[in-house]
């Protein structure tokens, strides 16, 4: 079984400041852990990825995320929060194994205040 | 297509009707995914795709939903005497079998249903 879980369902940050999104996730076998990114009206849309290797994934727009496998988290950071950045982002883990179902966190709406 | 195409993009149907929404996942992709997404809430996994076999129909919440694939590309959702617990946004992702690519799925826009 497999679940992830975001805390916070809404954050605020001014623009300029730094962004931190959090996710710690559950998984029976090595995870491949995800960050998706939904605008609205629109499909999600794939930030970054960690599958295997280097724990430090870097993504589209500035945006990273780091798998501490001790803390069980994958938490999502841009260093400077930007207007365009205001959207839903989804923490998502998948198996290593079978299929890959992946699974899909609550999300959280990133709120950037001018 | 450049992307996975989901028709239509908003459907209202009034309680007991039926309804059926369309994927068309990027051409060559072998698996297909469907998830709900209910309002303020992340996707939910209904079914899955490979090819035209679907090997995991778990999410599925229902005997009212039904989902095929017949041909291996082009992938119907459809929701029999659909309850106002349905209305949801429907998603369909992609996937190559690719292993460079593993997990990571390609999403449609989704079908937003409203059940009245």
């Amino acid at each position: 079984a497999q679940s992830v879980t975001q805390l916070g369902s809404h954050v605020s940050v001014s623009e300029g400041a730094l962004v931190l999104l959090r996710c710690n996730y559950s998984s029976s076998v090595p995870p491949y852990l995800f960050w998706y990114v939904q605008y609205p009206n629109q499909g999600l849309q794939l930030l970054l990825k960690y599958t295997t290797g280097a724990t430090l994934v870097k993504g589209i727009n500035g945006f990273e995320a780091e798998f501490k496998k001790s803390e069980t988290s994958f938490h999502l950071t841009k260093p400077s929060a930007h207007m365009s950045d205001a959207a839903e982002y989804f923490c998502a883990v998948s198996s290593s194994g079978g299929y890959q179902k992946v699974t899909f966190g609550t999300g959280t709406k990133l709120q950037v205040i001018p | 297509g450049a992307g996975v195409s989901q028709s239509p993009r908003y459907k209202v149907a009034k309680r007991g009707q039926d309804v059926a929404l369309r994927c068309d996942p990027i051409s060559g992709h072998v698996s297909l995914f469907w998830y709900q997404q209910a309002l303020g809430q992340g996707p939910e996994f209904l079914t899955y795709f490979q090819n035209e076999a679907q090997l995991d129909k778990s999410g599925l919440p229902s005997d009212r939903f039904f989902a095929e694939r017949p041909e291996g590309s082009v992938s119907t959702l459809k929701i029999q005497r659909t309850q106002q617990e349905d209305s949801a946004v429907y998603l369909c992702a992609s996937s190559p079998r690719r292993s460079e690519h593993t997990g990571e799925l390609f999403f449609g826009e989704g079908s937003r249903l409203t059940v009245l």
